[in-house]
């Protein structure tokens, strides 16, 4: 069955390094998002791709969040420096559009996730 | 932005029993999706539903897309200690065909 691939599963940090976080859609998925998510609350929109293009990152912190899909497949979301309050679940998910249509077919598929702790 | 009200919060509830959860929004949706999230885990989805007064099952689930395209019902029967976890519902919005929006999630417990 074809899933979203996402690495590390596990990052631990001090605060100021670096990190990064990968993903992979499902093959032929056009859409690519990630989101971050915070223990007890739903996930929050930070960067959505439609192939290689960002077509919203209003609400990336871009001071220090940083997003790319060069190729129009896989994705890296890097976050430099780390600071505490970056602590939580990083999502990434994809979808596909309707057959030569512009609009996502409305089914979302997310990966296992990315769990991030700063200390 | 868009904001989804999702309720309950949390139920707790005895094996074998039914569950039912909502999820409204302010303006018209497209799309309902559900899904549920294990701990530590990514959200699994469960059901999506396209059409106003859709009803869609997925085992014990069923989902509701309601007829005011502004809310979305979700129900298991006969619940199970593996139903535990947290179920969130997301929508897309009729004025944004390529946005996904969360609620916050209702966790529900399952006592054998």
């Amino acid at each position: 069955e074809a899933e979203v691939a996402q690495s590390p599963r596990y990052k631990i940090t001090e605060k100021s390094q670096a990190v990064a976080f990968w993903c992979d859609p499902i093959s032929g998925h056009a859409t690519l998002y990630w989101y971050r998510q915070i223990l007890g609350q739903g996930p929050e929109l930070l960067v959505q791709f439609q192939d290689e293009s960002v077509v919203d990152d209003s609400q990336l912190p871009k001071d220090r969040f940083s997003a790319e899909r060069l190729k129009g497949v896989d994705s890296t979301l890097k976050i430099q420096p780390a600071e505490l309050g970056d602590s939580a679940m990083y999502l990434c998910a994809s979808s596909t559009r309707l057959a030569g249509g512009l609009v996502n077919t409305g089914e979302l598929f997310f990966g296992e996730g990315s769990r991030l702790t700063v200390l | 932005g868009q904001q989804l009200n999702q309720s309950p919060q949390s139920m707790f509830i005895q094996e074998g029993e039914d569950v039912s959860m909502n999820c409204t929004s302010s303006s018209i949706f497209n799309t309902w999706l559900w899904y549920k999230q294990d701990p530590g885990e990514g959200p699994v989805l469960l059901i999506a539903l396209y059409k106003a007064g859709e009803l869609t099952s997925n085992g014990r689930l069923t989902a509701q897309f309601g007829i005011t395209r502004k809310d979305s019902f979700l129900n298991i029967s006969a619940s199970i200690p593996s139903d535990v976890g947290i179920y969130f519902c997301a929508g897309q919005p009729l004025y944004n065909f390529n946005k996904f929006y969360f609620g916050s999630g209702t966790k529900l417990n399952v006592k054998p």
